[in-house]
């Protein structure tokens, strides 16, 4: 059965370091997103891609963060001067129309 | 502001015992609704969705929504030890995002 994976499974940074998180959906795919869910609470929404643009972003995702689909098949996060406040794990997830999401493993993120 | 409301738990039952998961939500213009498992240090794992009124069963799964009320559930028939985990609910808008709830912490007693 294809799944979503991400890479790396936990990724160690400095503050003010920058970061890209890797994700390769599944392939017939067309929506792409990205989640956090800082430990011990919920799982929150960052970003939506479609047709090579964003479709909608959340508060959270400000000037720090952009995404990428660099070729057909992976889809990044990128965070470019990481903060404390940064360490949650990161998920990818892909639909193929817009309802059902499948989660990738995740990305364990700790800003040190 | 969109809010989702669910009980934090945890709720425990008795193995074989029926699980009875709810979730209210705020924004009216909320069209599907889907129900997330998530075990600890995991990423969530899509179990149902449901889009109209009324009751959707998927083998010891059923959902339930009530659009007038903005309320939906999920029930587990003859739950198990490996139920045991956090039960998010996610109703989506017209947009493409979820608006997750904080989650239902579920424990099955053997």
């Amino acid at each position: 059965e294809p799944e979503v994976t991400q890479t790396p499974s936990h990724q160690v940074t400095q503050m003010g370091q920058e970061v890209i998180l890797r994700c390769v959906p599944i392939s017939n795919h067309l929506y792409f997103y990205w989640y956090r869910q800082i430990l011990g609470q919920k799982v929150e929404f960052l970003v939506s891609f479609y047709n090579n643009e964003i479709s909608e972003k959340s508060e959270i995702f400000d000037d720090q963060f952009s995404v990428e689909r660099p070729d057909g098949s992976n889809f990044t996060l990128k965070i470019r001067s990481t903060k404390l406040e940064d360490s949650a794990m990161y998920f990818c997830a892909s639909s193929e129309d817009v309802y059902e999401q499948y989660f990738g493993p995740g990305t364990r993120l700790t800003v040190t | 502001q969109k809010e989702v409301e669910q009980n934090s738990g945890p709720l425990s039952v008795p193995e074989g015992a029926i699980a009875s998961l709810n979730c209210t939500y705020s924004d009216r213009g909320s069209q599907s609704f889907f129900w997330y498992r998530q075990y600890s240090g995991k990423s969530p794992e899509l179990i149902m969705s449901i889009y109209s009124n009324g009751d959707k069963e998927d083998g010891r799964f059923t959902a339930q929504l009530n659009k007038a009320s903005q309320y939906v559930s999920l029930l587990i028939r003859d739950s198990q030890p490996s139920d045991s985990a956090t039960y998010l609910c996610a109703p989506r808008d017209y947009g493409q995002n979820f608006v997750f709830g904080p989650g239902t912490r579920l424990s099955v007693l053997p």
